[in-house]
């Protein structure tokens, strides 16, 4: 099995419809991050989490939200979907030294918005 | 701030070697990673340098001159499944990772 899955894998929805993606690891790990890929852009960071009572923004997160439920779970919202969120997204865990430089990547969702 | 520039495409033919540069500006260095994507994949880890000089893992390489601010990735005898996309990144000053926009590298026959 999968040490980090996300869920769905593909997602169309409508622009002002809300949608929430999850995501869930098995390896243990505190941190956890949730990035958005566009052509030629690279990964940008939307929000990272190093524990359950820590939630931190990243580069790029207005329009979205996030929820640590659980060590194992991150999930990641858009309250109001618009098409420049049509995007690859990917959650991401590390263990907890010092600069995170190996990050373990989930198969990512890619969601459209129409 | 922090940035980082690679060249977006390389191409190489198989059995080749072939070196992808990285140069950053960070406010503070904490380490230089790189990272392998193919089409359709997740990112995948590939090495880590802190200090100066030259990591060896297997037929892939990657070298780091902090004065420089410059890293490469060194793949050695190139082979078709080598054909992905490779990402420098550097540590942030808060336990994050920033990474480069991504160098797609095209292994022919």
């Amino acid at each position: 099995d999968a040490d980090v899955t996300q869920t769905p894998r593909n997602r169309i929805t409508k622009t002002g419809k809300r949608i929430m993606l999850e995501c869930s690891q098995t390896k243990g790990h505190d941190r956890m991050y949730w990035y958005r890929q566009d052509p030629g852009l690279g990964l940008r960071l939307i929000y990272y989490s190093f524990d359950v009572k820590d939630i931190n923004k990243g580069e790029i997160s207005d329009g979205y939200s996030v929820s640590r439920q659980a060590q194992a779970k991150f999930s990641l919202s858009l309250e109001s979907a618009i098409p420049n969120q049509t995007a690859l997204y990917f959650c991401a865990t590390s263990d907890r030294t010092g600069t995170s430089y190996e990050q373990y990547f989930g198969p990512g969702t890619r969601l459209t918005v129409t | 701030g922090q940035s980082l520039e690679q060249p977006s495409e390389v191409t190489a033919v198989e059995g080749a070697i072939v070196q992808i540069n990285c140069t950053y500006q960070t406010s503070g260095f904490y380490g230089l990673s790189w990272y392998q994507q193919h089409d359709g994949g997740a990112p995948t880890f590939l090495s880590y340098n802190a200090l100066d000089g030259l990591e060896e893992t297997g037929r892939f390489s990657s070298f780091l001159s902090r004065s420089d601010s410059y890293g490469y990735l060194l793949l050695q005898e190139l082979q078709m499944k080598d054909s992905a996309s490779y990402f420098c990144a550097v540590g942030g000053s808060q336990g994050n990772l920033i990474f480069g926009k991504g160098t797609k590298l095209s292994v022919k026959p």
